[in-house]
C-alpha cells in the first residue's frame, strides 16, 4: 500500500515569494491533516479536512496561508508571501476516518527554507 | 507551560541497553496516548497506542501510562542501532481528534 506522498521534498525560496506544497493521501482516507514541524519540536496541526471540507482551520494563519482539497483527495497548502519564520517542515497526514484514535499516517514532509 | 513536556535529549546508549523515554502532561482530559518514531528526514510513524491507563507491550517495546501522575513512558528492550531516531509522544482527549505532540527525544544507540 502506498503511503502519503508529498512534493516537493525540499524548497528554498526568498522571503516574500509564494510557495505551494502538494499532498496525496493514502487511498480511501477521508481525513487529511497539514502539520507544521519546527526544528526540535513536535508537529503542530494547521488544518484538518474531512473529504473536501476544512473542519478545523483554527490554527492556520489565514493572512498568508491557504489550503484546498477540491475533490476530497489530494490537497495543496500555500503560503503567500513567505516570511523567514516560515522555515520549517510541512507534514501531511491522513487517516481512514475522523474518530478519535484513528491512526494518522504521515508523509515525509516538505522542508521549506526561506532566505 | 506546554501541555506536553518531553526531554529533548540526546540520549546515547550502548547497543543492548534498556531505554526509557518519558513525557509528562498537564491536561487531565487526555485519554489517548501514542508514541511515534521519526527517523531523520522522514515523517513520524506510530509505534504504540494506549487508551487510558495501563501497560501495553509489543515485541521489544512497552508503553506505560500513569494518569494519576500524568506521566507516560516508553521502554525499549535490547536496543538496536536501528532504533536511533527521535521519539515523539502524542496525546488527545475523548472528545478531540487533535493530537498534542511533545517536542521529541533524540535517541542514539551506539553499536
Amino acid at each position: 500500500e502506498a503511503g502519503v506522498v508529498q512534493s516537493p521534498r525540499y524548497k528554498i525560496i526568498e522571503k516574500k515569494q509564494p510557495v505551494a506544497f502538494w499532498c496525496n493521501p493514502i487511498s480511501g482516507h477521508n481525513t487529511l491533516y497539514w502539520y507544521l514541524q519546527n526544528l526540535g519540536q513536535g508537529p503542530e496541526l494547521l488544518i484538518r479536512y474531512e473529504n473536501e471540507e476544512a473542519v478545523d482551520d483554527s490554527q492556520l494563519p489565514k493572512d498568508r496561508f491557504s489550503a484546498e482539497r477540491l475533490k476530497g483527495v489530494d490537497s495543496t497548502l500555500k503560503i503567500q508571501p513567505a516570511e523567514l519564520g516560515d522555515s520549517a517542515v510541512y507534514l501531511c497526514a491522513s487517516s481512514l476516518g475522523d474518530r478519535v484514535g484513528d491512526e494518522q499516517f504521515f508523509g515525509p514532509g516538505t522542508r521549506l527554507t526561506v532566505l | 507551560q506546554k501541555e506536553v513536556e518531553q526531554d529533548p535529549g540526546p540520549l546515547s546508549v550502548p547497543e543492548g541497553a534498556i531505554v526509557s523515554l518519558n513525557c509528562t502532561y498537564s491536561n487531565s482530559a487526555f485519554q489517548y496516548f501514542m508514541w511515534y518514531r521519526q527517523y531523520s528526514r522522514k515523517g513520524p510513524e506510530l509505534l504504540m497506542y494506549t487508551y487510558s491507563s495501563g501497560n501495553k507491550e509489543d515485541g521489544r517495546f512497552t508503553a506505560q501510562v500513569d494518569k494519576s501522575s500524568k506521566y507516560i513512558s516508553l521502554f525499549i528492550r535490547d536496543s538496536q542501532p536501528s532504533d536511533s531516531a527521535t521519539y515523539l509522544c502524542a496525546m488527545s482527549g475523548d472528545s478531540s481528534y487533535k493530537l498534542i505532540f511533545g517536542s521529541g527525544t533524540r535517541l542514539l544507540v551506539r553499536p
